[in-house]
């Protein structure tokens, strides 16, 4: 499997904007980037995913750099029932297929 | 919204004795997955099945583990003979089937305390 790689954690205060990074520099052709989060106790929950364009949604935006070797996770404004781990993860095509993941980023907002 | 539910929330056993973990995916899906969570870990893929048969499986996922979809709208897993290391989170997801990237949509969990 397609292998990403994000900081362990990150801090946000309440209201601003958070950017979540993503490193897949061994990414192919084939492959989509999405985005998963899992808040306290709570199974995983989807919030986006792309494939080369800039996607966004009622969740956040995901900006995917040109070479599609990053990709960035953009929560407009942070609250503080955004607190989870945020995941991001590497899609073969033809989807239906189980998602793999990291450890991702566990997210902090501060009041 | 339409959402994936799991039961029982909480299951507490004895090593050796057999566990059933069971699910009610999306009504329209077609495609479910189990994953299990060791307290402090990753999420873990078990097995994905669809059109009533297991169509991958990790490591994880050896003769003690079984899925079954027995009526239609249930999907079940069953833990023959528990271990300690079964202790974990178990998510039950289901994904519809548009051919394109599905969104898989997970329950709640069923945490597993094997003593």
């Amino acid at each position: 499997d397609a292998k990403t790689t994000q900081p362990n954690s990150m801090e946000s205060n309440e209201e601003e904007p958070v950017h979540l990074p993503c490193n897949h520099s061994t990414i192919s052709g084939t492959d989509y980037i999405h985005w998963y989060r899992q808040l306290p106790s709570q199974g995983p929950e989807y919030v986006i995913h792309g494939l080369t364009s800039n996607v966004n949604n009622r969740m956040a935006s995901l900006a995917i750099a040109e070479d599609r070797k990053s990709s960035t996770l953009i929560l407009h404004r942070a609250t503080l029932r955004d607190a989870a781990v945020y995941y991001c993860i590497l899609r073969y095509l033809s989807g239906n297929t189980p998602l793999v993941f990291g450890k991702g980023t566990r997210l902090s907002v501060i009041a | 919204e339409p959402e994936v539910t799991q039961t029982p929330s909480h299951q507490v056993t004895q090593m050796g004795q057999e566990v059933i973990l069971r699910c009610v995916p999306i009504s329209n899906h077609l495609y479910f997955y189990w994953y299990r969570q060791i307290l402090g870990q990753k999420v873990e893929f078990l097995v994905s099945f669809y059109n009533n048969e297991i169509s991958e499986k990790s490591e994880i996922f050896d003769d003690q583990f079984s899925v079954e979809r027995p009526d239609g709208s249930n999907f079940t897993l069953k833990i023959r003979s528990t271990k300690l290391e079964d202790s974990a989170m178990y998510f039950c997801a289901s994904e519809g089937s548009s051919g394109v990237q599905e969104t898989q949509y997970f329950g709640p969990g069923t945490r597993l305390l094997v003593l």
